[in-house]
């Protein structure tokens, strides 16, 4: 089946500084990439949608120039968090739906704990 | 707009005992329906999908769940626990056709098994 692929899967980093998540579709194109964060012992609440050649949209409530999102091919979103703060510290997935198939199913990649200190 | 109800943030069963989690969906236009499972620290793997054609649809490790739009219900079960079953499942939903691929996910439902 469609492979997603994200790196890293843990990061610590010093407050103020970036990171950059990235997701890779391995065996098909997405044109189409979500970022998801998720709160412990919570559900997956999407942040943006990753669009290939386009800006990315964001969800209510997310600041975009806080959480950059760059979709510069069709196999390999990021997402960079920006000046990072304790806050931001959380699970972040992402996931690329195979539009190959009839209701084209979501590949979620592995998943990358952020810790801020 | 969609919404997922999940029934029941944690569900504990014993080994071998039938494992049934609860899905109620609402959407203004017939769904395509999901349950994923979420083990620590890692992302999600799809279990099964609805999308048309026979409401009862089977998955990987043995667990079905079945489409009842009457209800508007997508009940995940399995007929017998095991111990490596014990993970999150979330419950999704999104629009059927179209090129809108968001999925809109339940709270999730944190299964443990009891030996």
């Amino acid at each position: 089946g469609a492979v997603v692929s994200q790196h890293p899967s843990r990061v610590i980093c010093k407050s103020g500084t970036s990171v950059k998540i990235e997701c890779r579709s391995l065996d098909f194109q997405a044109t189409t990439m979500f970022w998801y964060r998720q709160f412990p012992k919570q559900s997956l609440m999407l942040m943006a949608t990753s669009n290939e050649g386009s800006k990315a949209t964001y969800e209510q409530g997310v600041e975009k120039d806080k959480f950059l999102i760059n979709h510069a091919s069709l196999t390999l979103s990021t997402l960079t968090v920006t000046s990072a703060h304790p806050e931001d510290s959380s699970f972040y997935i992402c996931s690329a739906p195979d539009r190959g198939g009839l209701g084209a199913e979501a590949f979620f990649g592995q998943g990358t704990r952020l810790t801020v200190v | 707009a969609q919404s997922v109800t999940q029934l029941g943030s944690h569900v504990s069963v014993s080994e071998g005992a039938l494992v049934l989690l609860r899905c109620n969906y609402s959407s203004s236009v017939p769904p395509y329906l999901f349950w994923y499972v979420q083990y620590p620290n890692q992302g999600l793997q799809l279990l099964l999908k609805y999308t048309t054609g026979a409401t009862l649809v089977k998955g990987i490790n043995g667990f079905e769940a079945e489409f009842k739009k009457s209800e508007t219900s997508f009940h995940l079960t399995k007929p017998s626990a095991h111990m490596s079953d014990a993970a999150e499942y979330f419950c999704a939903v999104r629009r059927s056709g179209g090129s809108n691929y968001k999925l809109t996910f339940g709270k999730g439902t944190l299964l443990t098994v009891n030996p």
